[in-house]
């Protein structure tokens, strides 16, 4: 299949800081990325759908002021949580697809949000 | 109701059994459908797309699609203490939902 990277795989941060992640496609253009968050032993959460060129949706009660996300080009999407606070603690896992219907989708490897 | 609805399991089968794991949907206008494995603690994994009713049958794997009735499963043969993960259903409309995922557990 094909390669998505995200990074970092894992971050601490104080409490207040933001952090920013990254999430490329390695050998595909990506028109569309999904950003996710799971909770310990839940299933994904959807957060945002970006397609380059244009705004993030973002879902129904993700805050997107405080979750900044960027599809700047076809292979990079940022997200960026903004004045971390310990219950975004979270692992955060982005998707990647090359076109809409009837594509797969590819996921970076995520990365484990720990704010203190 | 749930976009995307799977028992969340654990279902339990012995080495070289088959195990099935289901799913519905509730969007009719949903054109993709994919199963991923994930393991604890890791991203998931892409086993199998599906977008046309009917079967599709990779190595172990067979997926299976009834749009009228919105309905997705997988069959995973001769399963091995190796398939022991969350499998998740995903359905794709204009946007990428996972259900909650099925927990399976192959024992020796």
């Amino acid at each position: 299949g094909a390669v998505v990277s995200q990074h970092p795989s894992w971050v601490i941060c104080k409490s207040g800081t933001s952090v920013k992640i990254e999430c490329r496609s390695l050998d595909f253009q990506a028109t569309t990325m999904f950003w996710y968050r799971q909770f310990p032993k839940q299933s994904l959460m959807l957060m945002a759908t970006s397609n380059e060129g244009s705004k993030a949706t973002y879902e129904q009660g993700v805050e997107k002021d405080k979750f900044l996300i960027n599809h700047a080009s076809l292979t990079l999407s940022t997200l960026t949580v903004t004045s971390a606070h310990p219950e975004d603690s979270s692992f955060y896992i982005c998707s990647a697809m090359a076109g809409t219907l009837n594509t797969e989708a590819f996921f970076g490897q995520g990365t484990r949000l720990t704010v203190v | 109701q749930k976009e995307v609805e799977q028992n969340s399991g654990p279902l339990s089968v012995p080495e070289g059994a088959i195990a099935s794991l289901n799913c519905t949907y509730s969007d009719r206008g949903s054109q993709s459908f994919f199963w991923y494995r994930q393991y604890s603690g890791k991203s998931p994994e892409l086993i199998m797309s599906i977008y046309s009713n009917g079967d599709k049958e990779d190595g172990r794997f067979t997926a299976q699609l009834n749009k009228a009735s919105q309905y997705v499963s997988l069959l995973i043969r001769d399963s091995q203490p190796s398939d022991s993960a969350t499998y998740l259903c995903a359905v794709n409309t204009d946007k990428l939902i996972f259900g909650t995922g099925t927990r399976l557990q192959v024992f020796p």
